[in-house]
């Protein structure tokens, strides 16, 4: 019972472009949710959060939007630069800062 | 500047040897958490403390012990390793509940069992 899912294993977008990585998930007891990034052989790395009660929260080239009603989330990234490409993960939180993990998306930004 | 401490970064293990390994977190965070991720399957709960001498299970928590007598301090603990316990180990700590509250990772133990 995966209560999050990332259902694009890769994502390959050009620098300059949009890269948008999307998520879905089961769970309404999800307080907030989370994008984090990760390169190899590193721990992740936080990128962006969104309370369950809002839809929409921006921080410089990164925004990520919340469709309750649809169980989605989607994280856009403009514009891509080469040092985005990196794992993504999405995660949404409860108390205690326990977080339930998509399985990753694969980004590749070419020059 | 250390954030999260994981100890070691490595390790390869017989079958039914345990060991232990490390996690330090300097920030004075109340929450600490393992996860494990495995090829296709993100990260996965182990499991967690909301303070000293508090813990309680993940999600994948058979195979593991946890205990923590210090807010700084969350080892996890395998008592007889096994193949499946092969896979890449984080420590997380997170200073309180709720919110828009992100954890922040240590590097991680990549841990082989033979």
């Amino acid at each position: 019972d995966q209560q999050v899912k990332q259902n694009s294993p890769s994502l390959s977008v050009q620098e300059g472009r949009i890269s948008i990585l999307n998520c879905d998930y089961t769970n309404s007891m999800f307080d907030y949710f989370l994008w984090y990034k990760k390169y190899p052989a590193e721990g992740p790395t936080f990128l962006i959060s969104i309370s369950s009660i809002k839809d929409k929260n921006e921080d410089g080239r990164f925004t990520v939007f919340l469709n309750k009603s649809a169980k989605h989330l989607s994280l856009h990234i403009v514009p891509s630069q080469p040092g985005d490409s990196a794992v993504y993960f999405c995660a949404g939180g409860t108390s205690y800062g326990k977080l339930t993990f998509g399985q990753g998306t694969i980004l590749t930004v070419h020059p | 500047n250390a954030g999260v401490t994981q100890t070691p970064k490595f390790q390869v293990l017989k079958t039914g040897q345990s060991m232990t390994l490390q996690c330090a977190q300097d920030m004075n965070h109340e929450y600490m958490s393992w996860y494990r991720q495995d090829p296709g399957m993100g990260l996965r709960l182990i499991h967690y403390s909301v303070g000293a001498g508090i813990t309680d299970q993940g999600e994948v928590p058979n195979g593991y012990n946890v205990s923590r007598s210090t807010t700084e301090d969350f080892p996890l603990r395998l008592l007889s390793a096994a193949p499946s316990q092969t896979s890449v180990y984080f420590c997380a700590s997170c200073p309180a509940a709720g919110g828009n509250t992100e954890a922040f990772f240590g590097q991680g133990t990549r841990l082989t069992v033979v």
